[in-house]
């Protein structure tokens, strides 16, 4: 899988959105990109993946750049409680792979008021 | 739907014993995977179990075992403690299929301490 680069801290504004950058330049065709978060103590919360086109849910966005090279997760409006350390996971499905996430260390957000 | 559960939250063990480790994945998921996650090292992965087979297994000595039953839940085990191994355990499922059935949910973990 390939691997993937944060950087280790940002700040963000309560009620601003917040962009939380990740490269992947050695992502492969078939190679998604998750994200999870983690708040403090807790296990991994799953927030979003996607392949090659933009994806939104309840909880963000994700947008992977056309050469897919690199993404953005966007938090529309942060509050306090997104305040965690926010992992990009890139990874293949299929034989070989399965069940396997491979975590670097992430981006701690703080959200301040 | 219930989340992944994890059993014992906390622990409390001497080195040289051994420890279990229970893991409920959420209903329907035939995938379970394990992790351990110090301040050192990260969040590192174990191994996965799906339909009662290992299917894929991390860098681990081999003092880490795991199994699964065919209700899907699954225990890890781990023998000859070292003070190393306190760490948070944490268990995640999967529908354990392909094509977007990969994703994983995460349990609370258990907090393991060796003493």
């Amino acid at each position: 899988d390939a691997k993937t680069t944060q950087p280790p801290s940002m700040d963000c504004a309560e009620g601003r959105a917040a962009n939380l950058p990740c490269n992947h330049s050695t992502i492969s065709g078939n190679e998604y990109v998750y994200w999870y978060r983690q708040i403090h103590s807790q296990g991994p919360q799953y927030i979003i993946h996607g392949l090659k086109n933009n994806e939104t849910n309840e909880m963000a966005s994700l947008i992977i750049t056309e050469d897919r090279k690199s993404s953005t997760l966007i938090l529309p409006h942060a509050t306090l409680r997104d305040t965690a350390v926010y992992y990009c996971i890139v990874r293949s499905h299929g034989s070989g792979n399965t069940g396997k996430l491979i975590f670097g260390q992430g981006t701690t957000l703080q959200v301040k008021p | 739907k219930a989340g992944v559960t994890q059993t014992p939250r906390y622990l409390i063990k001497t080195r040289g014993q051994q420890v279990t480790l229970s893991c409920s994945p959420i209903s329907g998921h035939r995938s379970v995977s394990w992790y351990q996650q110090t301040p050192g090292q990260g969040l590192q992965f174990l191994f996965e179990y799906f339909s009662e087979t290992q299917r894929n297994k991390g860098n681990f000595p081999g003092r880490f075992s795991g199994r699964q039953f065919s209700n899907s839940r699954s225990e890890m085990n781990v023998s000859t403690l070292e003070l190393g191994d306190s760490a948070l355990y944490l268990c995640a499922s999967s529908l354990g299929g392909s094509g977007g059935k990969e994703t994983q949910y995460f349990g609370p973990g258990t907090r393991l301490l060796v003493l």
